[in-house]
């Protein structure tokens, strides 16, 4: 059964606050994503990694940054919180086989950010 | 960039009937769509996917239709039951690479 992790399942954090969200992954998985959800606008890819120490931005990178020292491990920084970060984050991984195939994504459980 | 759009954002049925919900997409080198179900609360899980070779795929209750000229693809739930009730995505991914861009989400009611 895949898992998928997030450190902490509600945050809140003041702004100009540096703030680490932290997701592992028990599969082995090669690609690794982070995506905020906001009511009416879906699942907004953040950053993707598809490989250790490799990342790429997705479509609002702004203001974040992300780190994936680890094939299990891959975080999601937020340099200076600002309220418009305030939203739930989602980090899900999936496999490649190796082939460059895509497949299912599975998702952690959702880290819901305040910023004050 | 890849964008997919998700149309209704908000469905609702009667139990028994029958929901479609519809994407399109926009880079025709996409080639695989997958179909995530979210109750509330809970994290996204696929319940159905389809590849860019296929036109179509059944799973019980569930469907998908791929028409790759019109780049669009579709979800078909028949027989509706109020357990259907949840926030269905459709997502696309990018042949050769590993970004997957999802839809607005479509809000389903069912109700009793």
């Amino acid at each position: 059964d895949v898992k998928v992790t997030q450190s902490s399942r509600y945050l809140v954090k003041r702004t100009g606050e540096k703030v680490f969200l932290e997701c592992v992954q028990d599969m082995d998985h090669e690609n690794m994503f982070w995506y905020r959800q906001d009511p009416g606008l879906g699942l907004r890819l953040i950053y993707f990694s598809y490989d250790v120490k490799m990342k790429e931005k997705g479509d609002i990178p702004e203001g974040y940054s992300v780190s994936r020292e680890k094939k299990e491990r891959f975080s999601l920084i937020l340099e200076s919180a600002s309220t418009n970060q305030t939203s739930m984050y989602l980090c899900a991984s999936s496999s490649s086989f190796g082939t460059g195939r895509n497949t299912e994504a599975f998702f952690g459980q959702g880290t819901r950010l305040t910023v004050v | 960039g890849e964008n997919v759009e998700q149309h209704p954002s908000t469905l609702s049925v009667q139990e028994g009937d029958s929901a479609v919900i519809k994407c399109t997409y926009s880079d025709s080198a996409s080639n695989y769509f997958p179909w995530y179900k979210q109750e509330l609360g809970k994290r996204p899980q696929l319940i159905i996917d389809i590849r860019s070779n296929v036109g179509e795929k059944k799973d019980q209750r569930i469907a998908v239709t791929l028409n790759k000229t019109a780049k669009h693809f579709s979800l078909h739930i028949t027989e509706t039951q109020p357990e259907d009730s949840a926030v269905y995505f459709c997502a696309a991914s990018l042949s050769g690479g590993f970004k997957t861009i999802f839809g607005a989400g479509t809000r389903l009611f069912v109700k009793a």
